[in-house]
């Protein structure tokens, strides 16, 4: 079946501008988490959600990051006024029910100029 | 303040012998134990795990170790081939809240030599 998917793969902003990214997960999932993936460093947790609702944010760096999954599926994650240290690849994972594998998607590249 | 650890950025292994893969971390309440392997432009991708009530898990020819006592786990890959080549990842979690929050490693770049 279809794993996750990410979209954009890329994506390429202006420092201030608002982006959004989007992750579609395994169908049937409800576990669904954000990474955050610097150069030279492993993954690292922004969020996760059980079903609907955030379960754990405590990853999540500051007060311009926010993710939403209004209908249990599909996830974005939102950041405002971008910033250059911001520039990272951001993965998205998604499990069964939150106590299984973790199954990722691609990522979407951001860079921010 | 680095929970798990890879020490090896960078690993060269001839094709046909062992890669020995080395992992650490500080918190005694993780209770699960993960490898991860990454091409690149593609996600990690789930290779084998272990569970803190054992002490060696192994899947054809990957088996990893975990030294409790030690705070160590370690990824065997044995004979290595030449699609081994790529990051790999030790992560680690604990059940908070019901969820397997993952904390990862730096990652190790694995290359097999022909």
């Amino acid at each position: 079946g279809a794993g996750v998917s990410q979209t954009p793969s890329n994506k390429v902003t202006e420092k201030g501008k608002y982006v959004e990214l989007r992750c579609d997960p395994i169908s049937g999932h409800t576990a669904l988490y954000w990474y955050r993936q610097s150069l030279g460093q492993g993954p690292e947790f922004l969020i996760y959600f059980q079903g609907t609702g955030a379960a754990d944010d405590s990853g999540l760096p500051n007060d311009r990051f926010f993710a939403v999954r209004p209908e249990g599926s599909v996830s974005t994650l939102k950041i405002q006024r971008t910033e250059r240290g911001d520039s990272a690849v951001y993965l998205c994972a998604s499990s069964p029910s939150g106590v299984d594998t973790q199954y990722f998607g691609p990522g979407t590249r951001l860079t921010v100029l | 303040d680095q929970q798990v650890k890879q020490n090896s950025p960078s690993l060269s292994v001839q094709e046909g012998r062992i890669s020995i893969l080395n992992c650490d971390y500080t918190n005694s309440m993780f209770d699960y134990f993960l490898w991860y392997k990454k091409y690149p432009a593609e996600g990690p991708t789930f290779l084998i795990s272990i569970s803190s009530i054992k002490d060696k898990n192994e899947d054809g020819r990957f088996t990893v170790f975990l030294n409790k006592s030690a705070k160590h786990l370690s990824l065997h890959i044995v004979p290595s081939q030449p699609g081994d080549s790529a990051v790999y990842f030790c992560a680690a979690s604990g059940i908070i809240q019901g969820a397997q929050k993952l904390v990862f490693g730096q990652g190790t770049r694995l290359t097999i030599n022909p």
